[in-house]
């Protein structure tokens, strides 16, 4: 089936740098997801986005955190200042449409971010 | 808000015996939400199961079903015989209309273990 990509599949960084987590998403899908699982948690929505936009956004998803796809590339997460509590598991997901219920999420298999 | 709870942790069935992993949702928007069965396999991205998106409808994927209840607020997965390849991590998920953009709103996941 279609395959959601995520770069790199871990990594490791010192509290208060910047990261950015990559995403190369289904090729025809047109909304993107981050969501950020804390081990022994559950996975928890942090943003949508859609033609260049956030569309909604979790209290989860701080000041700190930005998403972008220039141009169609990497649907990216970016962290700047990374905190101790920004450790977790970060999914990417794609669908081809937006509208409820009709659509499928197609997730990446995880970044695990670790900041010391 | 909206939420979902998977009970089970863990759960360990031998091969060929029959499984049920329980979920149930709370959902305060409006209508009835979409419900779903994400499995995740060692070292992949979380996959769809089985979606249902009408209250009383069952759905099936790979042996798998479940049943949309509304009265009981459940959507317990279950399958009369498992093998040891159902090994994975099984989540439970709803979507819901009261946004503008869509999102999936997850279980914990409950880790089935099928001994040979």
């Amino acid at each position: 089936g279609p395959k959601v990509l995520q770069i790199p599949s871990h990594q490791i960084i010192d509290m208060g740098q910047m990261v950015t987590l990559n995403c190369d998403p289904v090729s025809n899908h047109l909304y993107f997801y981050w969501y950020k699982q804390i081990l022994g948690q559950q996975m928890e929505f942090l943003v949508n986005f859609y033609n260049g936009k956030v569309m909604e956004k979790s209290k989860l998803f701080k000041d700190q955190f930005s998403v972008e796809r220039p141009d169609g590339s990497y649907f990216t997460l970016k962290i700047q200042p990374t905190a101790l509590e920004d450790s977790a598991v970060y999914f990417c997901a794609s669908s081809l449409d937006g509208g409820w219920g009709q659509n499928t999420l197609y997730f990446g298999a995880g970044t695990r971010l670790s900041v010391l | 808000g909206d939420s979902v709870t998977q009970t089970e942790g863990q759960v360990t069935v031998s091969e060929s015996k029959s499984l049920i992993i329980n979920c149930t949702y709370s959902a305060t928007s409006i209508g009835y939400p979409n419900l779903f069965w994400y499995v995740r396999y060692p070292g992949e991205g979380l996959q769809l199961l089985l979606k249902v998106i009408t209250a009383g409808q069952k759905g099936s994927s790979r042996g798998f079903e479940a049943t949309y209840n509304k009265e009981a607020t459940s959507f317990h997965l279950q399958k009369a015989s498992v093998q040891e390849s159902d090994s994975a991590v099984y989540y439970c998920a709803l979507s819901t209309h009261d946004t503008n953009a869509y999102k999936v709103i997850f279980g914990k996941g409950t880790h089935l273990h099928v001994l040979p």
